[in-house]
């Protein structure tokens, strides 16, 4: 699976759009890239995932490069509850095969401040 | 069915004493996971069942540690002779075979060993 370089830690004012970056430069043809959060002493939460495409929904967007290399998951308005570590993880969605672990990273700490 | 639910939320136990940890997944999930996460870290794998069956384990998994999912409903972790590494957050997840990649993961059992 390809590996994923993340910033560290981030901040954002409430109510921005907060951007956080993801490269994935050895990203194979048939990997995905998902992203999840976790906000402290809880187990981590699915944001979104994508192969080529900009995804939406309710929580994020997730715009990823044509060329496919990196990414970046947009919170559009944060919030307060927004305040997390977000991890990019790079992984092939195929169901074929027993390998279904997800390698994760240390992820981006996002701080929102009011 | 609200989620993953993982019980204990705490354990606190002497180093040498052995634990159990359950996990009950989302019902229509046939797939679980068990992950473990250190203080500053992303979530490392550590076994993987469909249905009844282990189809993956990690080697980070010591001869200590034994999961089982019986009836392929409800899952167990077991940790024999615990030991101060063993100090951790121990991460219970489901995923739905249609679904990739996308995982409910529940809230975590914090093991505090003394």
């Amino acid at each position: 699976d390809a590996k994923t370089t993340q910033p560290p830690s981030m901040d954002c004012a409430e109510g921005r759009a907060a951007n956080l970056p993801c490269n994935h430069s050895t990203i194979s043809g048939n990997e995905y890239v998902y992203w999840y959060r976790q906000i402290h002493s809880q187990g981590p939460q699915y944001i979104i995932h994508g192969l080529k495409n900009n995804e939406t929904n309710e929580m994020a967007s997730l715009i990823i490069t044509e060329d496919r290399k990196s990414s970046t998951l947009i919170l559009p308005h944060a919030t307060l509850r927004d305040t997390a570590v977000y991890y990019c993880i790079v992984r092939a969605s195929a169901n074929a095969g027993n390998n279904r672990k997800l390698i994760w990273g240390l992820g981006t700490s996002l701080a929102v401040n009011p | 069915d609200t989620g993953v639910s993982q019980d204990p939320r705490h354990k606190i136990t002497k180093r040498g004493q052995n634990v159990t940890f359950r996990c009950d997944p989302i019902s229509e999930h046939n797939r679980l996971y068990w992950y473990r996460q250190t203080l500053g870290q992303g979530p490392e794998f550590l076994t993987y069942f469909q249905n009844e069956a282990q189809l993956e384990k990690s080697r980070l998994l010591s001869d200590r540690f034994s999961a089982e999912r019986p009836k392929g409903s409800f899952s167990t972790l077991e940790i024999q002779r615990t030991e101060q590494g063993d100090s951790a957050m121990y991460l219970c997840a489901s995923s739905h075979p249609g679904q990739g990649m996308v995982y409910t993961f529940g809230s975590g059992t914090r093991l505090t060993v003394v």
